[in-house]
């Protein structure tokens, strides 16, 4: 079945990388994406990777994935206050009926930030 | 762009009463998404609706959820009768996609949610 895992808890300093870490399970997925829940709003997508790539860095972001273990991982370098929040790594859910913009959300991450 | 719009952003009521929330998806997309999100279970999707029609409901957890999207700018998600049980954030996402083809490229864009107490 569809099932997308993160640890639930991260608790790094300011200053420090973070790496937070997703298995997922649909191999076929051409897509998957890491977004970002700042407390009492929405989801935002932060980044996105192909599933032909290896590596995606985009400034203090670096995604890396490893399609043979099924697995995604974010590091955020030099992590800040600000970016204390819930992550969620998500992968396009099973077509259903044809095309689908569904996405399997995993459990996210809570990444605190200590100063 | 005001983005995904939702009302009410907070809804406290009583078990056994009729809630209905609301959503405005951005204007030109034909995806919406209706998300509930809870300590215990995290971020659960409950149903989507491509071109207003459901497509996949299999997440609504029993008969007393119901939704509807009578037209391209609104959606509702209706609990009747409510239980202390599914008190939660209740989110609503739309996309659009870029290429028609499964799987392709998609961003949902979220509401900043209703917070539902149930007593």
């Amino acid at each position: 079945g569809e099932d997308v895992e993160q640890s639930l808890f991260l608790s790094v300093r300011e200053g420090d990388s973070s790496v937070i870490n997703c298995t997922y399970t649909d191999s076929s997925s051409t897509y998957l994406y890491w977004y970002k829940q700042e407390p009492g709003a929405g989801l935002q997508l932060l980044t996105y990777i192909f599933s032909n790539m290896d590596m995606k860095q985009d400034q203090r972001l670096t995604v890396l994935l490893n399609k043979k273990d099924k697995h995604l991982s974010l590091r955020i370098a030099d992590t800040q206050t600000g970016d204390s929040a819930i992550y969620f790594c998500a992968e396009h859910g099973a077509p259903y009926g044809g095309a689908t913009n569904k996405l399997i959300f995993g459990t996210g991450t809570l990444l605190a930030v200590q100063p | 762009d005001a983005g995904v719009i939702q009302s009410p952003r907070h809804e406290v009521t009583e078990m056994g009463q009729e809630v209905t929330l609301r959503c405005k998806p951005i204007s030109g997309h034909d995806y919406l998404f209706w998300y509930r999100q809870t300590m215990m279970r995290g971020l659960e999707l409950l149903i989507y609706f491509n071109n207003n029609v459901p497509i996949d409901d299999s997440g609504m957890p029993e008969d007393r959820f119901s939704a509807k999207m009578p037209n391209a700018s609104f959606s509702t998600l209706k609990i009747q009768p409510s239980e202390p049980r599914d008190s939660a954030v209740y989110f609503c996402a739309s996309s659009s996609p870029g290429r028609a083809a499964p799987s392709s490229y998609t961003e949902q864009f979220f509401g900043p949610g209703t917070r539902l107490t149930v007593l």
